[in-house]
Protein backbone atom coordinates (compact mmCIF):
# COMPACT_ATOMS: atom_id res chain seq x y z
CA UNK A 1 0.00 0.00 0.00
CA UNK A 2 1.63 3.32 -0.95
CA UNK A 3 1.86 6.01 1.01
CA UNK A 4 0.77 9.55 0.29
CA UNK A 5 2.52 10.76 -2.51
CA UNK A 6 3.08 14.47 -3.21
CA UNK A 7 5.17 15.76 -6.44
CA UNK A 8 6.68 18.09 -7.28
CA UNK A 9 9.15 17.33 -4.69
CA UNK A 10 10.72 20.58 -5.07
CA UNK A 11 9.39 23.57 -6.74
CA UNK A 12 10.63 26.77 -7.97
CA UNK A 13 8.61 29.47 -8.94
CA UNK A 14 9.64 33.64 -9.80
CA UNK A 15 7.16 36.16 -8.21
CA UNK A 16 4.32 35.93 -9.68
CA UNK A 17 3.79 32.88 -11.15
CA UNK A 18 1.35 30.41 -9.85
CA UNK A 19 2.71 26.97 -7.64
CA UNK A 20 0.28 24.19 -8.37
CA UNK A 21 1.16 21.22 -5.74
CA UNK A 22 -0.27 18.03 -5.84
CA UNK A 23 -1.07 15.01 -3.53
CA UNK A 24 -2.53 11.86 -3.61
CA UNK A 25 -3.52 9.80 -0.27
CA UNK A 26 -3.23 6.99 0.97
CA UNK A 27 -5.33 4.04 -0.81
CA UNK A 28 -8.56 3.93 0.88
CA UNK A 29 -8.16 7.39 2.89
CA UNK A 30 -10.92 9.63 1.90
CA UNK A 31 -9.62 12.42 4.41
CA UNK A 32 -6.82 15.16 2.89
CA UNK A 33 -5.19 17.80 5.08
CA UNK A 34 -2.63 20.07 3.68
CA UNK A 35 -0.06 21.84 6.37
CA UNK A 36 3.04 24.50 5.55
CA UNK A 37 5.98 25.00 7.47
CA UNK A 38 7.83 28.20 7.14
CA UNK A 39 11.61 28.34 7.51
CA UNK A 40 12.12 27.77 11.33
CA UNK A 41 8.48 27.65 12.33
CA UNK A 42 6.28 25.14 13.01
CA UNK A 43 4.01 23.23 11.08
CA UNK A 44 0.46 24.84 10.80
CA UNK A 45 -2.83 23.44 9.43
CA UNK A 46 -4.28 25.06 6.41
CA UNK A 47 -7.33 23.57 5.35
CA UNK A 48 -9.12 19.92 5.16
CA UNK A 49 -11.02 18.55 2.65
CA UNK A 50 -12.70 15.55 1.52
CA UNK A 51 -13.69 14.32 -1.88
CA UNK A 52 -15.12 17.57 -3.42
CA UNK A 53 -15.70 19.27 -0.56
CA UNK A 54 -13.64 21.84 1.56
CA UNK A 55 -14.69 21.11 5.27
CA UNK A 56 -12.38 23.37 7.15
CA UNK A 57 -9.98 26.37 5.40
CA UNK A 58 -9.51 28.44 8.53
CA UNK A 59 -5.98 28.36 8.31
CA UNK A 60 -5.34 29.68 4.70
CA UNK A 61 -4.76 33.09 3.89
CA UNK A 62 -7.77 34.31 2.09
CA UNK A 63 -6.07 35.70 -0.41
CA UNK A 64 -4.19 33.94 -3.44
CA UNK A 65 -4.67 30.48 -1.77
CA UNK A 66 -7.46 27.73 -3.03
CA UNK A 67 -7.11 23.91 -2.40
CA UNK A 68 -9.66 21.46 -4.10
CA UNK A 69 -10.16 17.49 -3.70
CA UNK A 70 -11.94 16.45 -7.08
CA UNK A 71 -13.93 13.30 -7.56
CA UNK A 72 -11.03 12.03 -9.36
CA UNK A 73 -7.81 12.69 -9.38
CA UNK A 74 -5.16 14.35 -6.87
CA UNK A 75 -5.57 16.93 -4.56
CA UNK A 76 -4.43 20.36 -5.55
CA UNK A 77 -3.34 23.44 -3.69
CA UNK A 78 -2.92 26.39 -5.61
CA UNK A 79 -0.95 29.46 -4.78
CA UNK A 80 -1.55 32.27 -7.24
CA UNK A 81 0.89 35.12 -7.87
CA UNK A 82 3.43 33.90 -5.45
CA UNK A 83 5.92 36.32 -3.65
CA UNK A 84 9.02 35.06 -1.23
CA UNK A 85 6.92 34.64 1.68
CA UNK A 86 5.12 31.76 0.31
CA UNK A 87 8.73 29.75 0.64
CA UNK A 88 7.89 26.89 2.69
CA UNK A 89 7.54 22.91 2.80
CA UNK A 90 3.93 22.29 2.04
CA UNK A 91 2.53 18.78 3.90
CA UNK A 92 -0.03 16.54 3.15
CA UNK A 93 -1.81 14.28 5.25
CA UNK A 94 -4.54 11.69 4.78
CA UNK A 95 -6.50 9.58 6.96
CA UNK A 96 -9.60 7.22 6.64
CA UNK A 97 -12.20 8.81 8.59
CA UNK A 98 -13.19 10.92 11.53
CA UNK A 99 -10.77 12.15 14.34
CA UNK A 100 -10.07 9.53 15.94
CA UNK A 101 -8.07 8.25 12.99
CA UNK A 102 -3.84 8.76 12.32
CA UNK A 103 -3.08 11.39 10.13
CA UNK A 104 0.01 10.40 7.46
CA UNK A 105 2.04 12.22 6.05
CA UNK A 106 3.59 12.66 2.39
CA UNK A 107 7.18 13.85 1.83
CA UNK A 108 6.13 17.80 1.27
CA UNK A 109 7.10 19.73 -1.51
CA UNK A 110 9.53 22.49 -1.40
CA UNK A 111 8.47 25.50 -2.34
CA UNK A 112 11.08 28.32 -3.49
CA UNK A 113 9.86 31.54 -4.55
CA UNK A 114 12.84 33.84 -6.72
CA UNK B 1 -6.90 28.27 21.26
CA UNK B 2 -4.85 25.06 21.67
CA UNK B 3 -1.37 25.64 22.01
CA UNK B 4 1.09 22.69 22.01
CA UNK B 5 4.56 23.40 24.01
CA UNK B 6 7.74 20.90 23.55
CA UNK B 7 10.74 20.96 25.86
CA UNK B 8 13.54 21.00 25.44
CA UNK B 9 13.82 22.30 22.19
CA UNK B 10 16.82 20.60 21.36
CA UNK B 11 18.49 17.44 23.50
CA UNK B 12 22.05 15.87 22.87
CA UNK B 13 23.15 12.69 24.81
CA UNK B 14 25.57 9.58 24.45
CA UNK B 15 23.83 6.62 22.49
CA UNK B 16 22.66 3.81 24.32
CA UNK B 17 21.15 6.10 27.52
CA UNK B 18 17.64 6.30 27.56
CA UNK B 19 15.36 9.81 27.73
CA UNK B 20 12.39 11.44 27.76
CA UNK B 21 10.69 14.13 25.41
CA UNK B 22 7.78 16.45 26.87
CA UNK B 23 4.94 17.77 24.92
CA UNK B 24 2.38 20.02 27.09
CA UNK B 25 -0.93 21.45 25.52
CA UNK B 26 -3.04 24.40 26.88
CA UNK B 27 -6.76 22.86 26.10
CA UNK B 28 -7.54 19.39 27.53
CA UNK B 29 -10.30 18.61 25.22
CA UNK B 30 -8.49 16.74 22.82
CA UNK B 31 -9.39 13.23 20.50
CA UNK B 32 -5.76 12.44 20.37
CA UNK B 33 -2.25 12.87 20.76
CA UNK B 34 0.42 11.95 17.70
CA UNK B 35 4.12 11.81 17.65
CA UNK B 36 6.09 12.22 14.65
CA UNK B 37 9.63 11.96 13.71
CA UNK B 38 10.93 14.06 11.31
CA UNK B 39 14.27 14.05 9.57
CA UNK B 40 15.95 17.11 7.84
CA UNK B 41 14.57 17.70 4.65
CA UNK B 42 12.13 14.95 5.35
CA UNK B 43 8.15 14.35 5.48
CA UNK B 44 7.29 13.16 8.89
CA UNK B 45 6.88 9.67 10.27
CA UNK B 46 3.95 8.89 12.75
CA UNK B 47 5.71 6.83 15.53
CA UNK B 48 2.53 6.79 17.95
CA UNK B 49 -1.08 7.36 18.28
CA UNK B 50 -2.74 8.08 22.07
CA UNK B 51 -6.28 8.34 21.79
CA UNK B 52 -7.78 10.48 24.71
CA UNK B 53 -9.13 7.36 26.47
CA UNK B 54 -5.76 5.87 26.74
CA UNK B 55 -3.36 6.45 29.06
CA UNK B 56 0.12 5.23 26.71
CA UNK B 57 0.83 3.19 23.79
CA UNK B 58 4.51 1.05 22.80
CA UNK B 59 6.34 0.47 19.50
CA UNK B 60 9.79 -0.88 20.08
CA UNK B 61 11.67 1.30 21.75
CA UNK B 62 9.43 4.16 22.54
CA UNK B 63 6.91 4.66 24.85
CA UNK B 64 4.54 7.41 24.84
CA UNK B 65 2.04 8.57 27.83
CA UNK B 66 -0.71 10.38 28.24
CA UNK B 67 -2.33 12.74 30.94
CA UNK B 68 -5.31 14.36 29.72
CA UNK B 69 -6.41 16.27 32.62
CA UNK B 70 -2.87 18.01 33.06
CA UNK B 71 -2.52 18.65 29.60
CA UNK B 72 0.78 16.81 29.00
CA UNK B 73 2.79 13.70 27.17
CA UNK B 74 5.52 11.87 27.20
CA UNK B 75 7.96 10.29 25.05
CA UNK B 76 9.94 7.27 26.07
CA UNK B 77 12.70 6.36 24.42
CA UNK B 78 14.84 3.81 25.50
CA UNK B 79 18.85 2.34 24.56
CA UNK B 80 18.68 5.67 22.01
CA UNK B 81 20.74 5.14 19.20
CA UNK B 82 22.35 7.09 16.36
CA UNK B 83 19.93 6.21 14.12
CA UNK B 84 17.49 8.00 16.54
CA UNK B 85 18.39 11.37 15.68
CA UNK B 86 15.87 13.61 14.07
CA UNK B 87 13.39 16.20 14.98
CA UNK B 88 10.58 14.75 17.13
CA UNK B 89 6.97 16.62 16.95
CA UNK B 90 3.76 16.12 19.42
CA UNK B 91 0.51 17.14 17.93
CA UNK B 92 -2.69 17.33 19.51
CA UNK B 93 -6.43 17.39 17.89
CA UNK B 94 -9.06 19.34 19.73
CA UNK B 95 -12.55 19.04 20.42
CA UNK B 96 -12.94 22.49 19.23
CA UNK B 97 -10.56 22.39 16.18
CA UNK B 98 -12.04 19.69 13.75
CA UNK B 99 -9.83 17.27 12.46
CA UNK B 100 -6.72 19.73 12.27
CA UNK B 101 -3.14 18.93 13.98
CA UNK B 102 -1.89 21.48 16.14
CA UNK B 103 1.85 21.28 16.94
CA UNK B 104 4.50 21.68 18.88
CA UNK B 105 7.85 23.38 17.76
CA UNK B 106 9.93 19.75 18.12
CA UNK B 107 12.79 18.48 19.72
CA UNK B 108 15.97 18.37 17.84
CA UNK B 109 17.59 15.21 19.26
CA UNK B 110 20.88 14.26 18.55
CA UNK B 111 22.34 10.48 19.57
CA UNK B 112 26.14 10.81 19.78
CA UNK B 113 28.06 7.60 19.36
Amino acid sequence: NAGVMQNPRHLVRRRGQEARLRCSPMKGHSHVYWYRQLPEEGLKFMVYLQKENIIDESGMPKERFSAEFPKEGPSILRIQQVVRGDSAAYFCASSPGAVYNEQFFGPGTRLTVL
Amino acid sequence: KQEVTQIPAALSVPEGENLVLNCSFTDSAIYNLQWFRQDPGKGLTSLLLIQSSQREQTSGRLNASLDKSSGRSTLYIAASQPGDSATYLCAVISVQGAQKLVFGQGTRLTINP
